[in-house]
């Protein structure tokens, strides 16, 4: 099975400052790695696919980079609405499928 | 627009069954692998199972085989989860969701159903 793991637990941000969220899994995913943001009281929506590609409707200030067991998912100036939790998911090697931990980001 | 609507869930006593559904709409059903996920109360995302597009090949979580079954009916636009021996550790909120066939990620999320088990 292929552990995710995701850092840090929380992020602490201003509204306008860029975050940067850590995944990485225990052994190579190539690019098979997927971001998803969830909103208190709502389903996960997929962000990024691919590792670095956006989904549809998904604004350019989220990015996403990496390969192999390292990947990063960057918000450049973070809005009111991005305040969620953020979860990686591989899906290169399955069963099973597996999500990292979670990240939150939080108001500062 | 793509809809998936989990229903069935509800408070179940330990060792007990329970059938969940999802009503899919808005795509072409019978192309798409579907899967259930789920979140225990505060926790993270958890991969439960999967079912191919034609339902001939499905797969589980180690932590649910033997005990959960997961089905389709094309002709209906529904996925199921049959879940029996049922425990308190599988209390938690299932969702529906979608993939495309290979290796993809869930593009389509439905707003889950949940599930307590507890005497």
């Amino acid at each position: 099975e292929i552990v995710m793991t995701q850092s840090p637990a929380t992020l602490s941000v201003s509204p306008g400052e860029r975050a940067t969220l850590s995944c990485r899994a225990s052994q190579s995913v190539s690019s098979s790695l997927a971001w998803y943001q969830q909103k208190p009281g709502q389903a996960p929506r997929l962000l990024i696919y691919g590792a670095s590609t956006r989904a549809t409707g998904i604004p350019a200030r989220f990015s996403g980079s990496g390969s192999g067991t390292e990947f990063t998912l960057t918000i450049s100036s973070l809005q009111s609405e991005d305040f969620a939790v953020y979860y990686c998911q591989q899906y290169n090697n399955w069963p099973p499928l597996t999500f990292g931990g979670g990240t939150k980001v939080e108001i500062k | 627009e793509v809809q998936l609507l989990e229903s069935g869930g509800g408070l179940v006593q330990p060792g007990g069954s329970l059938r969940l559904s999802c009503a899919a709409s808005g795509f072409t059903f019978s192309g798409y692998t579907m899967s259930w996920v789920r979140q225990a109360p505060g926790k993270g995302l958890e991969w439960v199972s999967s079912i191919s597009p034609a339902g001939d090949y499905t797969e589980s979580a180690d932590a649910v085989k033997d005990r959960f079954t997961t089905s389709r009916d094309n002709s209906q636009n529904m996925v199921y989860l049959q879940m029996n021996s049922l425990r308190a550790e599988d209390t938690a909120l299932y969702y529906c969701a979608k993939k495309k066939v290979g290796t993809n990620p869930f593009d389509d999320w439905g707003q889950g159903t949940l599930v307590t088990v507890s005497s």
